[in-house]
């Protein structure tokens, strides 16, 4: 049981190229997140999902697009990277009611570093 | 809308004394408490969290917390802290809406020193 995982860990990209972060869960969750994190400002949402085939916009989503295709898996795409986009990114899944009553404990992958010069 | 404000971006402290991580909270509804610590490079772990009843909430590491809903806060506490506990610390919240996002606070570094 991996729990959630990120791919990759590290990426430089240069300002204008593209880029997507996949982040895998192996837990059945139903609630699927991507969060940035910057320095003093902790984490913001960008995009989340409610369950398969579903995606909405979090607070900062400019940028970026998701996709949940399949359960498991949830994917951001940076279209044409920017400076501003230099952060870590973090992945997290909840089990929804499908874990019994609401508790919205996430649980969070490894995180991603990514560099845009 | 929910908001989180933790009072302390840094606290060094020195090893077996106690500490307290202090966080603040604004929001018109009912909300879920948690403590998210992250160790270096690595990502976040639940410590612990407020869903209702008794307000005084014991973690793992032997970390504990209360809820204090008249002042709208959620402080976290420990009686002797080790250099192990070097960290980053954040409180959130959940909106308990369709969504179950959480909103963090902007985390304090606990500095244990030896």
């Amino acid at each position: 049981n991996a729990g959630v995982t990120q791919t990759p860990k590290f990426r430089v990209l240069k300002t204008g190229q593209s880029m997507t972060l996949l982040c895998a869960q192996d837990m059945n969750h139903e609630y699927m997140y991507w969060y940035r994190q910057d320095p003093g400002m902790g984490l913001r949402l960008i995009h989340y999902s409610v369950g398969e085939g579903t995606t909405a916009k979090g607070e900062v989503p400019d940028g970026y697009n998701v996709s949940r295709l399949k359960k498991q898996n949830f994917l951001l795409g940076l279209e044409s990277a920017a400076p501003s986009q230099t952060s870590v990114y973090f992945c997290a899944s909840s089990p929804g009611l499908a874990g019994g009553p609401w508790t919205d404990t996430q649980y969070f992958g490894p995180g991603t570093r990514l560099t845009v010069l | 809308a929910q908001s989180v404000t933790q009072l302390d971006s840094q606290v060094p402290v020195f090893e077996e004394a106690p500490v307290e991580l202090r966080c603040n909270y604004s929001s018109s509804v009912s909300v879920y408490l948690f403590w998210y610590v992250q160790y270096p490079n690595q990502g976040l772990q639940l410590l612990l969290k407020y869903l209702s009843g008794s307000t005084l909430v014991k973690g793992i590491n032997g970390f504990e917390a209360e809820f204090n809903k008249s002042q709208t806060s959620f402080h976290l506490r420990k009686p002797s802290v080790h250099i192990s506990d070097t960290a980053e610390y954040f409180c959130a919240v959940s909106d308990r809406t369709g969504r179950r996002a959480l909103t963090f606070g902007s985390g304090t570094r606990l500095q244990v020193q030896p």
